[in-house]
């Protein structure tokens, strides 16, 4: 595996629901990403974690609670979720503290979350 | 706080011919970088071109330049001889000089769309 890998690819969920979105990154960087991608909206950065500690929690309801257990993996646990949470959910990595020059943010393909 | 702006929720281009994609920016930071991700139908986000905004020289990767008038606060994306494959959405995207992690700030993206 290479790259940055979101499992499931597709999630349907009911309102009271307990699910996870899973992220894993093999490029050895040290800093995740949550950004979630509505329809017709910009990319909103959810969570940041840099050296596994979150660093940015971008006023995101508490029904949304991220874990980084180690560099590699990042989830995403869900609970009681809304139908307007229904939308793209994108996790990403990079190398962590200052950034410089084209230090990227790296992509996995989502999650595509229904809620009914 | 950081603004981006690309005003083309839609365009068509025929095959072969070179595009143009706008992106503006409101920042009063001195410091920043500027980057477009390219988003197939697949949904991963893959990155194309980076801008520093100290940057001298526009920066160009392949068949992608990045048009940058920091005057005008415009980080316009420019794709010569364009093919099928380029069709996707596009987001331009900003990075402050001062975060703890690599966040970014992204437009509300461009959808192009290559003619054959």
């Amino acid at each position: 595996e290479t790259g940055v890998t979101q499992t499931p690819r597709h999630l349907v969920m009911g309102m009271t629901n307990k699910k996870s979105l899973k992220c894993e990154q093999h490029l050895g960087h040290n800093a995740m990403y949550w950004y979630k991608q509505s329809a017709k909206k910009p990319l909103e950065l959810m969570f940041v974690y840099s050296l596994e500690e979150r660093v940015e929690n971008n006023s995101v309801p508490s029904r949304f609670s991220p874990e980084c257990p180690n560099s590699s993996h990042l989830f995403l646990h869900l609970h009681t979720l809304q139908p307007e949470d229904s939308a793209l959910y994108l996790c990403a990595s990079s190398q962590g503290g200052r950034p410089s020059g084209a230090n990227v943010l790296t992509f996995g393909a989502g999650s595509r979350l229904t809620v009914l | 706080a950081q603004k981006i702006t690309q005003t083309q929720p839609g365009m068509f281009v025929q095959e072969k011919e070179a595009v143009t994609l706008d992106c503006t920016y409101d920042t009063s930071d001195q410091s920043y970088g500027l980057f477009w991700y390219k988003q197939p139908s697949s949904g991963e986000m893959i990155f194309l071109i980076y801008q520093g905004s100290y940057d001298e020289q526009n920066a160009t990767e392949g068949r992608y330049s990045l048009n940058f008038q920091k005057a005008r606060k415009s980080a316009n994306l420019v794709i010569s001889a364009s093919q099928l494959g380029d069709s996707a959405m596009y987001f331009c995207a900003m990075r402050p000089p001062n975060n703890a992690g690599n966040m970014l700030t992204f437009g509300g993206g461009t959808r192009l769309m290559v003619k054959p």
